[in-house]
C-alpha cells in the first residue's frame, strides 16, 4: 500500500457543482495534513491545512478521519478557476532527528466546465 | 516578501552529462526541501535540510544525486551523470521551521529534459 493515495481523476464537473476528493494514508502516526493546489506547469501552493477534525475556508472544507485514515476536500459551488490538480500532503514518517517527512499524493485532477 | 527563487528554469542535457540546480529560499526560512516531480505524479521528497544540516535524504539516489546547503541559506542540487529517467521538474521549497504544521512555499521549479 502506498503511503499516500489519491484517485488521479480527472473529475469533470459543471460550474456550480459540489465535488469531493479523498486521500488515504497508511501511517497511523501521521500528525498533520494539507491540501495543496497545483495549476498546470506551476508550483504547488497551499490551499488548506487540516490539523484536528477539519477546516473550512469559504467554499472549501477539509475533513480528517483518523479512524479510517483519510482526509477529504469538499469544494462547493465550483468555479471555472477551480480547475487544477489537488495534492494531498501527509506529515507522517519521522527522520532520524525526529522531524516529520512530508509525503505527497499523486494529485487529483479537477476540470470544471461551463 | 520575495518568494523561493530557482534557476535555471529550463535545462536540456544529454544522458551522462552533469547538471546543477540552484535554490534560494525565503529569507529567514530554516528548512529547505528538494523535490522531484515526474509528469503525472506528485512531488517526491529528495532531501530536506534544517539550516546547513541534512534532516532526511532517504529518497535521494546518492550514486548520482548530491545536494548541499553550505551556509544554511541557498542550496544546490547536482545530478552526475544524468539518466533519461531523471527528466522531471525539480522543485525547491522552504518553510520557517521543522514543526509538523509548517507550510511549505515552493519555487517555480526547474524543468529538466534528458535526451
Amino acid at each position: 500500500r502506498k503511503e499516500v493515495e489519491q484517485d488521479p481523476g480527472p473529475f469533470n464537473v459543471p460550474e456550480g457543482a459540489t465535488v469531493a476528493f479523498n486521500c488515504t494514508y497508511s501511517n497511523s502516526a501521521s500528525q498533520s495534513f494539507f491540501w495543496y493546489r497545483q495549476d498546470c506547469r506551476k508550483e504547488p501552493n497551499l490551499l488548506m491545512s487540516v490539523y484536528t477534525s477539519g477546516n473550512e475556508d469559504g467554499r472549501f472544507t477539509a475533513q480528517l478521519n483518523r479512524a479510517s485514515q483519510y482526509i477529504s476536500l469538499l469544494i462547493r459551488d465550483s468555479k471555472l478557476s477551480d480547475s487544477a490538480t489537488y495534492l494531498c500532503v501527509v506529515n507522517g514518517g519521522r527522520a532520524s532527528g525526529g522531524s516529520y517527512i512530508p509525503t505527497f499524493g499523486r494529485g487529483t485532477s479537477l476540470i470544471v466546465h461551463p | 516578501e520575495a518568494g523561493v527563487a530557482q534557476s535555471p528554469r529550463y535545462k536540456i542535457i544529454e544522458k551522462r552529462q552533469s547538471v546543477a540546480f540552484w535554490c534560494n529560499p525565503i529569507s529567514g526560512h530554516a528548512t529547505l526541501y528538494w523535490y522531484q516531480q515526474i509528469l503525472g505524479q506528485g512531488p517526491k521528497l529528495l532531501i530536506q535540510f534544517q539550516n546547513n544540516g541534512v534532516v532526511d535524504d532517504s529518497q535521494l539516489p546518492k550514486d548520482r544525486f548530491s545536494a548541499e546547503r553550505l551556509k544554511g541559506v541557498d542550496s544546490t542540487l547536482k545530478i552526475q551523470p544524468a539518466k533519461l529517467e531523471d527528466s522531471a521538474v525539480y522543485l525547491c521549497a522552504s518553510s520557517l521551521g521543522l514543526a509538523y504544521q509548517e507550510t511549505q512555499y515552493f519555487g517555480p521549479g526547474t524543468r529538466l529534459l534528458v535526451l
